[in-house]
């Protein structure tokens, strides 16, 4: 699977959006981009993912760039509850395929 | 939809003992689910793959005969840490993938924390 880079923490203003790159330089034809979250203590949420067209909903957008090597997931009006460890995971997009867990960005929602 | 339940949620015991750790998925089936390891302040490291009705698969460096997994049914998978020791407390966290979907995603459960004293 690609590897991926993310900032290791960014701080975003409570109500603003949240912008989380992605960097997958190496990312192949059929691999999916995919973002979860981790909230203090919990399991993993699921947020998006996708393939090249861009996607959003209810919780967030995910951007992806036309050459398919980097990303940006949009929090679009970032409240408290947002703040939580974001990754970033480039995968085949088959049933059953693993999920392998990078470092990810540590986003702070200040108010 | 996709609820993925564990349970404990945490518990504690002697150092020699065993511990199991269940894996549900509420209201859907899952041929394969995931077990996850996370030690404070790192990220999720995959332990194995548990696959219904057959053995897991482990990641290199897991012990199998130390973190036993067993997949009996759609909904249902189970993680005993066998003679465990303070070095086994972790954060033991499990996934599952929701069967007919073609994408791949996963939904995680919430998580059980072990403390070996």
């Amino acid at each position: 699977d690609a590897k991926t880079t993310q900032p290791p923490s960014m701080d975003c203003a409570e109500g603003r959006a949240a912008n989380l790159p992605c960097n997958h330089s190496t990312i192949s034809g059929n691999e999916y981009v995919y973002w979860y979250r981790q909230i203090h203590s919990q399991g993993p949420q699921y947020i998006i993912h996708g393939l090249k067209n861009n996607e959003t909903n209810e919780m967030a957008s995910l951007i992806i760039t036309e050459d398919r090597k980097s990303s940006t997931l949009i929090l679009p009006h970032a409240t408290l509850r947002d703040t939580a460890v974001y990754y970033c995971i480039v995968r085949v997009g088959e049933y059953g395929n693993k999920l392998v867990f990078g470092a990810g960005t540590i986003l702070r929602v200040k108010s | 939809g996709a609820v993925v339940s564990q349970h404990p949620s945490w518990v504690i015991c002697k150092s020699g003992t065993s511990v199991k750790i269940e894996c549900r998925s509420l209201d859907f089936q899952a041929t394969t689910m995931f077990w996850y390891r996370q030690f404070p302040k790192q990220s999720l490291m995959l332990m194995a793959t548990s696959n219904e009705g057959s053995k897991a698969t482990y990641e290199q460096g897991v012990e199998k005969d130390k973190f036993l997994i067993n997949h009996a049914s759609l909904t249902l998978s189970t993680l005993t840490v066998t003679s465990a020791h303070p070095e086994d407390s972790s954060f033991y966290i499990c996934s599952a993938a929701r069967t007919g979907t073609n994408t791949g995603e996963l939904f995680f459960g919430e998580g059980s924390r072990l403390t070996v004293l």
